[in-house]
Parts: structure tokens; C-alpha cells; sequence
């Protein structure tokens, strides 16, 4: 597998309830990053979350991030129907230069 | 809010031919970025800008493309003679600083026929 995986590759739930995704990574990490993809649209950056913290959270959005476990997870709370998008995690490993990299992403789908 | 604008939204071009993407970053960063995203498959990393040059490149950037900043507001992609498989999502981004979230644009959909 490659660095930052998500998982599931797809999630469907009804409104209001809350979704969890998660991504793997192999590599240690700078920062974590989480982005959000409507379709055919271009990526709008949710949270970032460094090396040295474990936990952040931005309105329903809350991450965690286990680097002893290479992993991290988004969880939306409260979802809405304007909520469904792909989610991408992408990690910044390197030293120079940020450079992200992306997972597969997670496409989630919320139903009214 | 501030936005990175990228221009065309979309572009069809002839296998061999030129094309430049063109975006505008949000004025007060000071990183760029060029990725792609091929249909159905992850973002991927093409080139990082800081100081007027090349930072960082993949190796999916070869000979072929080219960035350019030509103006101070202007961030370009070259790429200089398209192949079938370039065909993708172009997008631009830019970040305030190293280690910041990017802002992204909407992306050029180039279709190489």
C-alpha cells in the first residue's frame, strides 16, 4: 500500500449521524493534512494537524492523529446532506520542499 | 475570501501540441504548486515554486512541463508537447508558508485527443 490510505473507500450513512474516516501512512510526517473534493471540483483544505499534536477539531470536524500507529481520523459529527464529497488525507514528510501526498480518498455520501 | 483562479476550466488539445495552464495564486503567498488528478485516481504532486524557482519536482515532471512565474502574480504550467496520457486534472495551489494547508483552484480539465 502507499502512503496515506483511506479507509473506507467508500462510506454512506444518513443525515445527522456522524462519519469516521481514516487514513494510514508509512512514512514519519511533518503534518497531516485533510481536504475535502466535491465532484469535479478542486480541493478545499479542512484541517491540518502536526507532527506533535494528537488532536484538533474545527467546528464538526475533529482529527486525531496516532504516530505510533502511522494513522489519523476524521470525524464529522452532525452530518448534513452538504456534507457528501470525497476526503482526501495527504501527508508532508519531506524535509525541503511541502510536497503532499495524497490517498485514494474516501467518498462519502449522505442521505436526507 | 481569497482565491487561487485557474484559467482555462478546461482545454482539449492535439496529442504533440503545446499547452500552458495558468493560475493566479493568492497574493500574499509564497509557495506554489502544480498537481494532477488522472479520472478515478489520487492527486498527484508535480512541481513546488518558492523564491522564483523550482523547490521540488517529481519525477512525473520531466522535460516536457515547465513552470513560470512570469509577472509576480501569474504561476504557469508548460507543457510542451502533450501526450494522451497527460490528459487529467490540473491544479494549482499556494501556501502562505512551509507547512501551511494549500488553497487550491478550481483546476483545468486538459483533454489531450
Amino acid at each position: 500500500s502507499q502512503q496515506g490510505e483511506e479507509d473506507p473507500q467508500a462510506l454512506s450513512i444518513q443525515e445527522g449521524e456522524n462519519a469516521t474516516m481514516n487514513c494510514s501512512y508509512k512514512t514519519s510526517i511533518n503534518n497531516l493534512q485533510w481536504y475535502r473534493q466535491n465532484s469535479g471540483r478542486g480541493l478545499v483544505h479542512l484541517i491540518l494537524i502536526r507532527s506533535n499534536e494528537r488532536e484538533k477539531h474545527s467546528g464538526r470536524l475533529r482529527v486525531t492523529l496516532d504516530t505510533s500507529k502511522k494513522s489519523s481520523s476524521l470525524l464529522i459529527t452532525a452530518s448534513r446532506a452538504a456534507d457528501t464529497a470525497s476526503y482526501f488525507c495527504a501527508t508532508d514528510a519531506n524535509q525541503g520542499a511541502q510536497k503532499l501526498v495524497f490517498g485514494q480518498g474516501t467518498r462519502l455520501t449522505i442521505n436526507p | 475570501e481569497p482565491e487561487v483562479t485557474q484559467t482555462p476550466s478546461h482545454q482539449v488539445t492535439q496529442m504533440g501540441q503545446e499547452v500552458i495552464l495558468r493560475c493566479v495564486p493568492i497574493s500574499n503567498h509564497l509557495y506554489f504548486y502544480w498537481y494532477r488528478q488522472i479520472l478515478g485516481q489520487k492527486v498527484e504532486f508535480l512541481v513546488s515554486f518558492y523564491n522564483n524557482e523550482i523547490s521540488e519536482k517529481s519525477e512525473i515532471f520531466d522535460d516536457q512541463f515547465s513552470v513560470e512565474r512570469p509577472d509576480g502574480s501569474n504561476f504557469t504550467l508548460k507543457i510542451r508537447s502533450t501526450k494522451l496520457e497527460d490528459s487529467a486534472m490540473y491544479f494549482c495551489a499556494s501556501s502562505e508558508a512551509r507547512a501551511h494547508g494549500y488553497t487550491f483552484g478550481s483546476g483545468t480539465r486538459l483533454t489531450v485527443v
